[in-house]
């Protein structure tokens, strides 16, 4: 089975700055996916950034990027120039090759933005 | 639009009471998740399906039931619900060829 855990509850970070949320995840499978949703507000669970586990680039979306760790089984998500709107609860989760479409979350971080 | 419904979005019952969540999604996606949300906890899948009349038992399924008689639906029932079951749960399906899971909008329930 495998576990993701989000060691920081809440976070905050100065508007236009970079913050950075951590995850640490524990699985046996050599294959597999790793992801962020951003959770605001509203609930809606909003993809943010996909990452393959074979491949050794880190993953970038705009202002969200990754720090991809494999052998550290770490994976953390980095907002840079933060917005007010980048206010929510962030899910860390991964999900194994052949494990059709069943995802295991971390606890999730919030993360506040001051302006 | 390609989307995932979730009916009814707000729910208040009394223990007992049976219940139907249904979920729908219109991008012909073989896969189909329940999940629910509790603080501190993240989500967690409750039972999900791999196609039509293929069900299967996530980590958090006692109490629930689910059926997949059409490939677009996915309804989620509670037969005797429990306080224990207030929650925030999801609906997702992704396709067989993608990773990516789409969520529905939620259904916050309640149960007295």
């Amino acid at each position: 089975a495998q576990t993701v855990t989000q060691s920081q509850p809440e976070m905050s970070v100065q508007e236009a700055e970079t913050v950075t949320l951590s995850c640490t995840y524990d699985t046996s499978e050599s294959d597999y996916y790793l992801f962020w949703y951003k959770q605001p507000p509203s609930r809606q669970m909003i993809l943010v950034i996909r990452q393959e586990a074979y491949k050794q680039q880190n993953a970038t979306e705009n202002r969200f990027s990754v720090n991809f760790q494999k052998a550290a089984k770490s994976f953390s998500l980095k907002i840079s120039d933060s917005q007010l709107g980048d206010a929510a609860m962030y899910f860390c989760a991964s999900k194994m090759q052949d494990a059709g479409n069943m995802l295991t979350f971390g606890g999730g971080t919030r993360l506040m933005v001051k302006p | 639009e390609a989307q995932v419904t979730q009916n009814p979005r707000y729910l208040i019952t009394v223990t007992g009471k049976k219940l139907t969540v249904t979920c729908s999604q219109n991008m012909n996606h073989e896969y189909m998740s329940w999940y629910r949300q509790d603080p501190g906890l993240g989500l967690r899948q409750i039972y999900y399906s791999m196609n039509v009349e293929v069900t299967d038992k996530g980590d958090v399924p006692e109490g629930y039931k689910v059926s997949r008689k059409e490939k677009r639906n996915f309804p989620l029932i509670l037969e005797s619900p429990s306080p224990n079951q207030t929650s925030l749960y999801f609906c997702a399906s992704s396709s067989r060829y993608q990773e990516t899971q789409y969520f529905g909008p939620g259904t916050r329930l309640l149960v007295l």
